[in-house]
């Protein structure tokens, strides 16, 4: 299994552009979701999936789009870059993240954004 | 929401010691706390995790510890090696677990020689 696979692993964008953020597993996880990763901010939940056809907002939604068509893909949108969008995106998955069964969060090795 | 607060912030341990890191949580239905270990440009990845019907749980070096009336929990590290040095994040899951893990701001362990 290759687990979780993000792509890119670098990019650079100018303000006002564009792009998406690939994310897949082979692992059959039904959950999935995209971390971004600030110095001293830790790691903060942009958007989740439960469920193919299922995607809901977590702690810092604006600005990222997502959609999971699939139960192995999670792409992750930016409509419109900002400079505060500059990070470190991590895409994760895991069998169940709900009562109870509990089970491990895998990621991704992350995609470094910068925005100019 | 859940809160996680984790401390300290950075913790320099001289090796063979042991290395305590502490994190408390808001939400009283969390019940699932898991702790990654974060190498510098590597992804965090899981080294022990612990659920609310076990207060505590133990790995080789590590160990985790659950007080869920104070709603706090601990990781524990014991004779610490070079390799121990990473961040080290600890992370709650909200009651219904569906909207994911809500993660501490991380510790910074360093490891003297």
């Amino acid at each position: 299994n290759a687990g979780v696979t993000q792509t890119p692993k670098f990019q650079v964008l100018k303000t006002g552009q564009s792009m998406t953020l690939q994310c897949a597993q082979d692992m059959n996880h039904e959950y999935m979701s995209w971390y971004r990763q600030d110095p001293g901010m830790g790691l903060r939940l942009i958007h989740y999936s439960v469920g193919a056809g299922i995607t809901d907002q977590g702690e810092v939604p604006n600005g990222y789009n997502v959609s999971r068509s699939t139960t192995e893909d999670f792409p992750l949108r930016l409509l419109s870059a900002a400079p505060s969008q500059t990070s470190v995106y991590f895409c994760a998955s895991s069998y169940s993240l709900g009562t109870p069964y509990n089970s491990p969060l895998h990621f991704g090795n992350g995609t470094r954004l910068t925005v100019t | 929401g859940e809160n996680v607060e984790q401390h300290p912030s950075t913790l320099s341990v001289q090796e063979g010691d042991s290395a305590v890191i502490k994190c408390t949580y808001s939400d009283s239905a969390s019940n699932y706390f898991p702790w990654y270990k974060q190498e510098l440009g590597k992804r965090p990845q899981l080294i022990i995790d612990i659920r609310s019907n076990v207060g505590e749980k133990k790995d080789q070096r590590i160990a985790v510890t659950l007080n869920k009336t104070a709603k706090h929990f601990s990781l524990h590290i014991t004779e610490t090696q070079p390799e121990d040095s990473a961040v080290y994040f600890c992370a709650a899951s909200h009651g219904g677990g569906a909207d994911g893990l809500t993660f501490g701001k991380g510790t910074h362990l360093i490891i003297q020689p």
